[in-house]
């Protein structure tokens, strides 16, 4: 049974670029959340995506969106990237249903 | 109020002596209280959790207290290890349209040898 996995690991992108995140549930997860992480403290919740569909919302812009696909997979896009975007990127996913949630390890964003 | 604070930010503890770090909470909604262990470079760990309606739940040397009417909460290391030396996240669920995950701000723990 694999864990839930992030890819790229690191990114360094330039302020008004466009980034795509990407993530691998855990097998048998349905449910997916992203999470962000700036430096020296807690994540805070972006978007949950179940069945394909956004159910829920932190206090992100628009300009974060995200996509889940049939095998539960998922992306987390960000436009117009700006300096303070810079972070850990943390997927998380679980069974529908449950709050047991298992991260990924992360894409560290770096925005210069 | 949707804020889970949380302190110290940072605590050194002896070998083999006990770590305590403490949150506190506003929002009645929260309905399920997990702690997190982060080592560098690593996504949060699901370490322990509890329900409001328990007041003190034990796993091998971790321990959670929680004082439901102060809304306070707390977690116990016994007996620490120099293995336990990572960044400690409280955390509060809440379900609106989907189950949230509200973490405190974290504590890095440094077990000295």
């Amino acid at each position: 049974e694999t864990g839930v996995t992030q890819s790229p690991t690191h990114l360094i992108k330039t302020r008004g670029q466009q980034v795509t995140l990407r993530c691998s549930s855990q097998s048998g997860h349905n449910t997916v959340s992203w999470y962000q992480q700036a430096l020296g403290q807690g994540p805070q919740f972006i978007f949950q995506y179940y069945r394909e569909e956004e159910n829920g919302r932190g206090n992100f812009p628009p300009r974060f969106s995200g996509l889940q696909f049939p095998n539960y997979s998922s992306e987390l896009n960000v436009n117009a990237l700006e300096l303070d975007d810079s972070a850990l990127y943390l997927c998380a996913s679980s069974a529908g249903g449950s709050w047991g949630y298992t991260f990924g390890s992360g894409t560290r964003l770096t925005v210069v | 109020q949707q804020q889970v604070k949380q302190s110290p930010q940072s605590l050194i503890v002896q070998k083999g002596g006990i770590s305590i770090i403490n949150c506190a909470y506003e929002n009645t909604a929260f309905d399920y209280f997990p702690w997190y262990q982060q080592f560098p470079g690593k996504g949060p760990a699901l370490l322990i959790a509890i329900r409001p309606d328990v007041s003190e739940k034990k796993e091998g040397r971790f321990t959670i207290s929680f004082n439901k009417s102060a809304k306070q909460f707390s977690l116990h290391i016994m007996d620490s290890q120099p293995g336990d030396s990572a960044t400690y996240f409280c955390a509060a669920t809440i379900f609106q349209g989907a189950q949230k995950l509200v973490f405190g701000q974290g504590t890095r723990l440094t077990i000295n040898p």
